[in-house]
């Protein structure tokens, strides 16, 4: 079955500082990868996803995200922090066919500190 | 282009008490899931449409879980009786083609 792992549940760090979120996936075949961003009270929004080719993908607000099939892991970083991207943080990957279906970690809420 | 919209956006109840949520899914958007959304945890889907068919509703419960999704557009999640454990975020999600999915706001649930 496919699932997603955030080892993180939170992490600090100080604005301007790099940032590196973790997720490993299990999935049984080439995966379709996301990050979403989730503020308080708001819904999810998308901010980059990886189908095939470049494994480093980049996506809005500054983040990218490498695809590594032989560590089965999609990282999501960020060079230089901003107090706005204190949030939470969400990889999720897709199901098999073409149903869509999202299977999602347990996320990471990020604290920026000035 | 208009986003997913929800309503309401909260929701405190009493427990046995029933309780509906509204979606309406960007324009074009064939499918259409919810997700429920408890404290600290990712989403996990309840039931997604094609057009106005229920093609996964595995993960609903539905001995007092209902969904409906008239004329393929809008649609209505309801849960009847609510129990303390129903308290969540529930949100909506469409997409047209692909897997990219766009979230609505969500519809956060307080059950006392």
């Amino acid at each position: 079955a496919q699932s997603v792992t955030q080892p993180d549940i939170h992490i600090t760090v100080s604005e301007g500082a790099s940032l590196e979120l973790r997720c490993n996936y299990s999935y049984g075949a080439t995966p379709y990868l996301f990050w979403y961003v989730q503020s308080p009270g708001q819904g999810l929004q998308l901010l980059l996803k990886y189908f095939s080719g470049d494994t480093l993908v980049q996506g809005i607000k500054g983040f990218e995200a490498e695809f590594k099939r032989s560590q089965s892991s999609f990282n999501l970083r960020k060079p230089s922090v901003h107090w706005s991207d204190a949030a939470e943080y969400f990889c999720a990957v897709a199901g098999s066919s073409n149903t869509g279906k999202l299977i999602f970690g347990q996320g990471t809420t990020l604290q920026v500190k000035p | 282009e208009a986003g997913v919209v929800q309503s309401p956006r909260y929701k405190i109840i009493e427990k046995k008490q029933p309780v509906a949520f509204w979606c309406n899914p960007i324009s074009g958007h064939n499918t259409l899931y919810w997700y429920r959304q408890n404290l600290g945890q990712g989403p996990e889907l309840l039931i997604r449409y094609e057009n106005e068919e229920a093609v996964d509703d595995s993960q609903l419960p539905k001995d007092r879980f209902s969904a409906e999704r008239l004329k393929g557009v809008d649609s209505t999640l309801k849960i009847q009786p609510a129990e303390l454990g129903d308290s969540a975020v529930y949100l909506c999600a469409s997409r047209q083609q692909g897997y990219e999915q766009y979230f609505g706001p969500g519809t956060r649930l307080t059950v006392t």
